[in-house]
């Protein structure tokens, strides 16, 4: 257990809806991440939070967006859902910005 | 060319064997990541490294910076060590970067 905790496990939804993951990141970790991993893409850096404030950004698209909050849990929000949206939703967590990080179960993401 | 490769693409061991697997990237890091991914989908980070040799039971990884290049090493090779193994830069942009994986297989 990576005490990193992700729900939904599983989501399934139509094209054009709106879904929010959630992430609980490890007791005592102050940095979130958020990755996408789809079949033909392979696993891709989507965004950062360092305690509460957005740290670093990768290849998150502007349908997707994120944030941390005071209590350090995440929600990664998707809107105007794609078939290629469909994908595992990774969160992961680290003590500081640049340490080693613990990854969550994923939630796996259908677009119907 | 992608910016972080790996080879070999897929590797089949018998348990017991001495196993490399090879991480290639292009751009300048801050840091280099080795993560497995188990059949099931979990991922777990194995090492985090910046410079040098980091040793964590069997596993062993290697970095050259001047070479742009790591080496993840596994010792007496164990089937349950069968796993995709992904190698991931931190480049000076703060972005990650991942390898397509390499598909370990081990055998008994």
């Amino acid at each position: 257990d990576s005490g990193v905790t992700q729900t939904p496990k599983h989501l399934i939804t139509a094209t054009g809806q709106r879904v929010t993951l959630r992430c609980s990141p490890r007791s005592g970790d102050l940095s979130v991440y958020w990755y996408q991993q789809s079949l033909d893409q392979g696993l891709q850096f989507l965004i950062q939070y360092y305690n509460g404030e957005e740290r670093a950004k990768g290849n998150i698209l502007e349908r997707f967006s994120a944030q941390q909050f005071p209590d350090l849990h995440s929600e990664l929000n998707l809107s105007s859902l794609e078939l290629g949206d469909s994908a595992l939703y990774f969160c992961a967590s680290s003590p500081a910005v640049n340490q080693p990080q613990h990854f969550g179960d994923g939630t796996r993401l259908s677009i119907l | 060319k992608n910016e972080v490769e790996q080879s070999p693409q897929n590797l089949t061991a018998q348990e017991g064997e001495f196993i490399t697997i090879n991480c290639s990237y292009s751009v300048g890091i801050s840091a280099l990541h080795w993560l497995q991914q188990h059949p099931g989908g979990g991922i777990v980070s194995l090492f985090m490294l910046s410079s040098g040799k980091k040793k964590h039971g069997r596993l062993i990884a290697t970095i050259n910076i001047q070479e742009k290049h790591s080496s993840l090493h596994i010792t007496a090779s164990h089937p349950r060590d069968s796993a995709v193994y992904i190698c991931a830069v931190r480049d000076y942009g703060q972005n990650f970067v991942f390898g397509p994986g390499t598909r370990l297989s081990v055998l008994p």
